[in-house]
């Protein structure tokens, strides 16, 4: 594995249907995102994670959970798959802290459909 | 947090310099600027950040006045390679909490 990595590529899904989008990064950074994107409404966060056992809410939150057990895996969840949850979805990393320089590496997303 | 403002679409020549200018208005101490550039079926790159004044890496400059209420990312002698979407985001780091506003992108076309 290089950098980060997200699985499925894409996936179409039938409303009310439970899904988990899958992340992993091999960088050990300690913070990892999750943005939806959408035309027209660019780039918004869902959820984050600042190291494992760690998480806090985005912009866009419901319908969507996260669970950090490790370093390395920030899967998200949708527990039961609406229409409106068609998107590209995004997971990225970056090191933590209070520094300010936090570059973000994004994986290369997750087209879902929901039907 | 600072609501970030960027134009839709700008149009170049090879060879040219792009300037592509973001406005955040409400901007805070904490908040620094980003930019990111996206490429069709990919996701987001960093490209350059910045709290003041100005920054200059190997692809860009970031330039960013003493209010802070706007930044400008300049693109030297683009070439067609350039053509993607630029993203102006505001982020705050304060405690373990983040935020983090994203401009709605500049699509960049370069042309011959």
């Amino acid at each position: 594995i290089a950098g980060i990595t997200q699985a499925p590529t894409s996936q179409i899904l039938a409303a009310g249907r439970r899904m988990t989008l899958r992340c992993t990064q091999d960088m050990r950074h300690n913070a990892m995102y999750w943005y939806r994107q959408d035309l027209g409404l660019g780039l918004r966060l869902i959820h984050y994670s600042n190291t494992a056992g760690t998480t806090g809410k985005g912009e866009v939150p419901d319908g969507y959970s996260v669970s950090r057990a490790n370093t390395d895996d920030f899967p998200l969840t949708l527990a039961s798959a609406v229409p409106s949850q068609t998107s590209v979805y995004f997971c990225a990393s970056s090191d933590s802290g209070t520094g300010s320089y936090n570059e973000q590496f994004f994986g290369p997303g997750t087209r879902l459909t929901v039907l | 947090l600072a609501k970030t403002t960027q134009p839709i679409s700008m149009d170049s020549y090879e060879g040219q310099e792009v300037n592509i200018t973001c406005s955040h208005n409400n901007i805070a101490t904490n908040d620094y600027i980003t930019w990111y550039q996206q490429f069709p079926s990919q996701g987001p790159r960093f490209i350059i950040q910045g709290y003041k004044t100005k920054v200059t890496n190997e692809v860009a400059s970031l330039f960013i006045p003493a209010d802070r209420k706007s930044s400008t990312l300049s693109l030297p002698r683009v070439s067609l390679s350039d053509t993607a979407v630029y993203y102006c985001l505001a982020r705050r780091w304060a405690g373990n909490n983040r935020k983090l506003i994203w401009g709605l992108g500049t699509s960049l076309a370069v042309n011959p």
